[in-house]
This record gives C-alpha cells, sequence and structure tokens, in this order.
C-alpha cells in the first residue's frame, strides 16, 4: 500500500484558498488518490478523488501532477466551517484498500 | 436507510467484559467496513464485508475482535475480554461496491474501566 505525507496542520482565514499537497511516492498504477475531511465527532465525509490531472466538484479541486507522486487539494474561499481534518489516501479501488486514513491535516480557518 | 446508523453511541463497560456494537449500512450497499480511531488519529482498519463474506479481517488486533454479516446487511463486532486500550471510537462504513466513496455513521464511543 502507498504510503502518504502530508502537513499535519494548517491555518487560513476566511476567504482564501487553501492548498493542502499529500505526497505518495509509492503509488502504484492503478492507484486512486481521495481525501476525506473529518470534523470534531463526526466520522469522515468523501470530497473528491481523482486518478491524474485535474477533478473539480462543488466543493474542491485535486490537482494531480503527471507523475503522480504528490496531489493537492485546493479548497477555494474557505470558510469557519472547513475547520476540520482532511486525509489523503491512496489505494486502488478495490475493497479492503485505500483504507489507510493516516494523522491527516488539521486546519484551522480564522476569522 | 437513509444513513449509516451504529448503535450504542456510547457504551461504558468493566475490564474482562463483552462488548458487541452494532452498524446498520445504507441499505443498498454491499460493503461495510469497521475503523478503530483513537483520539487525535486517523480511522485504522479492522476488517470489512463484501455482502456476508468478509476477506479481510488483518486489521483486528487481537483475536479478542471478531466481526459478522451473517445476512449481509447489518453487521456487528465484538470485543471479548475488553481491555482498557480497547477503549476507542469504533466507526462503520458502507458503500454501493468495494472501493466506492465510504458513507459513515457517527460512531459508537467505547470506554473501558
Amino acid at each position: 500500500l502507498a504510503k502518504t505525507t502530508q502537513p499535519i496542520s494548517m491555518d487560513s482565514y476566511e476567504g482564501q484558498e487553501v492548498n493542502i499537497t499529500c505526497s505518495h511516492n509509492n503509488i502504484a498504477t492503478n492507484d486512486y488518490i481521495t481525501w476525506y475531511q473529518q470534523f470534531p465527532s463526526q466520522g469522515p465525509r468523501f470530497i473528491i478523488q481523482g486518478y491524474k490531472t485535474k477533478v473539480t466538484n462543488e466543493v474542491a479541486s485535486l490537482f494531480i501532477p503527471a507523475d503522480r507522486k504528490s496531489s493537492t487539494l485546493s479548497l477555494p474561499r474557505v470558510s469557519l466551517s472547513d475547520t476540520a481534518v482532511y486525509y489523503c489516501l491512496v489505494g486502488d479501488g478495490k475493497a479492503g484498500t485505500a483504507l489507510i486514513f493516516g494523522k491527516g491535516t488539521t486546519l484551522s480557518v480564522s476569522s | 436507510g437513509a444513513g449509516v446508523s451504529q448503535s450504542p453511541r456510547y457504551k461504558v463497560t468493566k475490564r474482562g467484559q463483552d462488548v458487541t456494537l452494532r452498524c446498520d449500512p445504507i441499505s443498498s450497499h454491499a460493503t461495510l467496513y469497521w475503523y478503530q480511531q483513537a483520539l487525535g488519529q486517523g480511522p485504522e482498519f479492522l476488517t470489512y464485508f463484501n455482502y456476508e463474506a468478509q476477506p479481510d479481517k488483518s486489521g483486528l488486533p487481537s483475536d479478542r475482535f471478531s466481526a459478522e454479516r451473517p445476512e449481509g446487511s447489518i453487521s456487528t463486532l465484538t470485543i471479548q475480554r475488553t481491555e482498557q486500550r480497547d477503549s476507542a471510537m469504533y466507526r462503520c462504513a458502507s458503500s454501493l461496491a468495494g472501493g466506492d466513496e465510504q458513507y459513515f455513521g457517527p460512531g459508537t464511543r467505547l470506554t473501558v474501566t
């Protein structure tokens, strides 16, 4: 399973764009990159998933360079409610994989 | 159901007792996962089911932990002879199929005294 490395914490202010980068040097050909968000006292919630280049949904964008050894989750114009832990996961999409959450990145948004 | 539910939400038990936690996944979901989450840590995989089959038990910490999903819907996680180190949040998640987006339940906070 590919190991991921992401910053332990990040701080931002309301209205700013936040980029969280995840390193996954040993990513395999069949692996997808998935990001989850977790608020205190809640279970993780799926944000976005991608394989290469760029993926965008109503919540975030995911940028994946050609070598796929890293990925960047981009949150546009964050608000206080985006304060949460963000997890980067890498796996081949089969049941039983992509299950290593790690410690995630704690994002703190201030006014 | 509308979402993943778990019961009980909180459980306090004495060391040495057995506990059983329940997970009710989204009804159309084939795959069900169990995780253990300690404070300040991400969820750690315990086991998963595809319908009633349990292909991977590799995350279960010891043989005191077992899980079932006999009819491919509701699942239970049983911890025998609980120890203080078993105290954690236990989370259940389900997905339509393996590898799909996982929907997490609210968790069961287990405290072993």
